[in-house]
């Protein structure tokens, strides 16, 4: 199994200033496609996740640009240009490059 | 506008059974393959199944093949778990995804004597 693990684990943030996420993943997450399927989700308290990067960098209709990913191989990062209070919540990095599909530990993200 | 439902959850005895059913609407179910994920209070998510638009690929987590079944019903826009052979540590919040992109509100699952 692919094992994905994440950096911090817990992040108290300013708002307005950036933060950002590491994800790690024990394997290539390039798929025999040639695309990587690296997913960011962020999980609001009492909420379910919501689906905000798909495949890296791709941003999820909706998700507003100040959310970006990148990376590539087995090292990603998800930036947040200026952090916003609506932005709290869990931070989950996931791989569906193959079964079975394995989530990150996440990472808390509060206000200082 | 993407809908899922979940319902199904309860309180269920260890050695027990339950079937979960995510209804979904405004969007072509038919067209897309579907997850069950599922969360501990207070913890992590962890992927539980996967199912295939035409149903034709089925995949499961480890900790729950031989005991949880997954099915859809592509007339009815349904996607079913049935779970059988219930843990104590089966208990989680359980969710059905579209494709990670649209997710339900949940239905939880205890498992407890």
């Amino acid at each position: 199994d692919i094992v994905m693990t994440q950096t911090p684990l817990s992040s108290p943030v300013t708002l307005g200033q950036p933060a950002s996420i590491s994800c790690r993943s024990s394997q290539s997450l390039v798929h025999s496609d040639g695309s990587a399927y690296l997913t960011w989700l962020h999980q609001r308290p009492g909420q379910p996740p919501r689906l905000l990067i798909y495949k890296i960098s791709n941003r999820f209709p909706g998700v507003p640009d100040r959310f970006s990913g990148s990376g590539a191989g087995t090292d990603f990062t998800l930036k947040i240009s200026r952090v916003e209070a609506e932005d709290v919540g869990v931070y989950y990095c996931m791989q569906t490059t193959q079964f079975p599909f394995t989530f990150g530990p996440g990472t808390k993200v509060d206000i200082k | 506008e993407v809908q899922l439902v979940e319902s199904g959850g309860g309180l269920v005895q260890p050695g027990g059974s339950l079937r979960l059913s995510c209804v979904a609407s405004g969007f072509t179910f038919s067209d897309y393959e579907m997850t069950w994920v599922r969360q501990t209070p207070g913890k992590g998510l962890e992927w539980v199944s996967y199912i295939s638009s035409g149903d034709n690929d089925i995949y499961y987590a480890d900790s729950v093949k031989g005991r949880f079944t997954i099915s859809r019903d592509n007339a009815k826009s349904s996607l079913f778990l049935q779970m059988n052979s219930l843990r104590a540590e089966d208990t989680a919040i359980y969710y059905c995804a579209r494709r990670f992109e649209y997710w339900g509100q949940g239905t939880l699952v205890t498992v407890s004597s």
